[in-house]
């Protein structure tokens, strides 16, 4: 069975902190990593990793995949209260196109 | 920026009575899906469905629940004979899949209430 685990669960940090969110996976026939912020309603699409090692970036936010080990981080950097939400990991498969979601990492920004 | 639209945004049905929940993919996306989230839980993919057939359905999606694109524009959810754990928010999904590998973009939901 497919598995996900996002540490921490919550997070209260100060704003202009930076932080750094975890995911690790467990898939079958894994094709991505995907990121996603969710706020009162849809997920909102932040990144899609595909290779390892190779950092993508918007902005504040960047991402990083490792294969190898299974796993990703999400980094914030001088945050914001407009960046409290949950954010979401989901690895995809080959074939279906499936996300599995993990169960997220509350993050709240106090100013 | 095109964006994927649900509706109804809230749904009150009774226990029993079947329910349609409807969507609007982007326009030149191939792959559309549908998951739930109930309160509280993590988001729970239910189906997907890729050239007028379902490709994947999970264990969620069972003899209940049945998806359609009965049009060029439109993705259907039925829930047949609701029940009260089927109360979640649904959300739908569409990416242009295959090759392409471009990530899914998730409409704002229905909220699904049984009573």
């Amino acid at each position: 069975e497919d598995k996900v685990v996002q540490s921490p669960l919550s997070l209260v940090v100060h704003e202009g902190d930076t932080v750094t969110l975890n995911c690790s996976y467990e898939v079958t026939n894994f094709r991505s990593l995907l990121w996603y912020k969710q706020e009162k309603k849809a997920p909102t699409f932040l990144f899609m990793l595909t290779s390892s090692g190779i950092e993508k970036k918007s902005g504040r936010l960047s991402s990083i995949l490792d294969k190898k080990e299974l796993s990703s981080i999400l980094n914030i950097t001088a945050t914001q209260t407009g960046d409290s939400a949950i954010y979401l990991c989901a690895p995809s498969n080959f074939g279906n196109e499936k996300l599995t979601f993990g169960t997220g990492t509350r993050l709240t920004i106090i100013p | 920026e095109p964006e994927v639209t649900q509706t109804p945004s809230h749904q009150v049905t009774q226990m029993g009575q079947e329910v349609i929940l409807r969507c609007v993919p982007i326009s030149n996306h191939l792959y559309f899906y549908w998951y739930r989230q109930i309160l509280g839980q993590k988001v729970e993919f239910l189906v997907s469905f890729y050239n007028n057939e379902i490709s994947e359905k999970s264990e969620i999606f069972d003899d209940q629940f049945s998806v359609e694109r009965p049009d060029g524009s439109n993705f259907t959810l039925k829930i047949r004979s609701t029940k009260l754990e089927d109360s979640a928010m649904y959300f739908c999904a569409s990416s242009h899949g295959g090759s392409s590998n471009q990530p899914q973009h998730f409409g704002d939901g229905t909220r699904l209430s049984i009573l």
